[in-house]
């Protein structure tokens, strides 16, 4: 079975604090990507990050970084010194094939992050 | 920049009535897809069109039909529309066949059925 678990349904944190988001997939396949997509409130959904399955590096984009580990079937994202326009829901997605070797992606719950002043 | 361009933004329905979510891309990606998000559940895919000419059922299809116009455009109807049909619509696309192609989403298609 594939899945995307993001267990923590609303985290609420004070501008500068870091935050971390928790992503947990299943999957049998032995190739697969993984992804980050943030919704901000205004509702589209804006793409973050691409990880495959045999990279196992961690990425660092600005206040941004990814924590990808096979071991324990996480990919983690933080933020560091979290701002107000931080304030989204951030899914996790797991990339998948397809009836005939076509992708989907399968999405987790959310996590809906609140960024106070 | 317009990516994927889906219209209308918003619509209300009355149950049996029916209406088409349009859908076009301007990346000359080959493959669509229709999903729709509702509360803590993420999205679900309803259809997908691999390439143009091709139209297959995903997770949640019932109620639901596609048309792939052309490469470009991918449309989404209900026939008969249902309270259970309210949900926020999703149209994306991709390059095509590798599971590492980023899916690049639209605005949403925010539908509510009385």
């Amino acid at each position: 079975a594939q899945k995307v678990t993001q267990a923590q349904t609303e985290i609420s944190v004070v501008e500068k604090e870091d935050v971390t988001l928790d992503c947990v997939y299943e999957t049998r396949d032995t190739t697969y990507y993984l992804f980050w997509y943030k919704q901000p409130p205004s509702g589209e959904l804006v793409f973050l990050i691409r990880r495959n399955s045999f990279d196992e590096q961690n990425e660092i984009s600005g206040r941004y970084s990814w924590n990808f580990q096979k071991s324990t079937s996480s990919f983690n994202f933080t933020i560091t010194a979290s701002q107000v326009v931080d304030s989204a829901v951030y899914f996790c997605a797991l990339s998948v094939p397809f009836s005939g070797g076509y992708n989907k992606l399968i999405f987790g719950a959310g996590t809906r992050l609140a960024v106070h002043p | 920049n317009a990516g994927v361009t889906q219209t209308p933004k918003f619509q209300v329905l009355k149950t049996g009535q029916s209406m088409t979510l349009q859908c076009a891309q301007d990346m000359n990606h080959n493959s669509m897809y229709w999903y729709r998000q509702d509360p803590g559940m993420g999205l679900r895919l309803i259809y997908y069109s691999a390439s143009e000419g091709t139209t297959d059922k995903g997770e949640v299809p019932n109620g639901y039909n596609v048309s792939r116009l052309n490469k470009r455009e991918f449309s989404l109807r209900l026939e008969s529309a249902a309270p259970s049909q309210t949900s926020v619509y999703f149209c994306a696309s991709t390059a095509g066949r590798h599971t590492g192609n980023t899916i690049y989403f639209g605005e949403g298609s925010w539908l509510t059925v009385v």
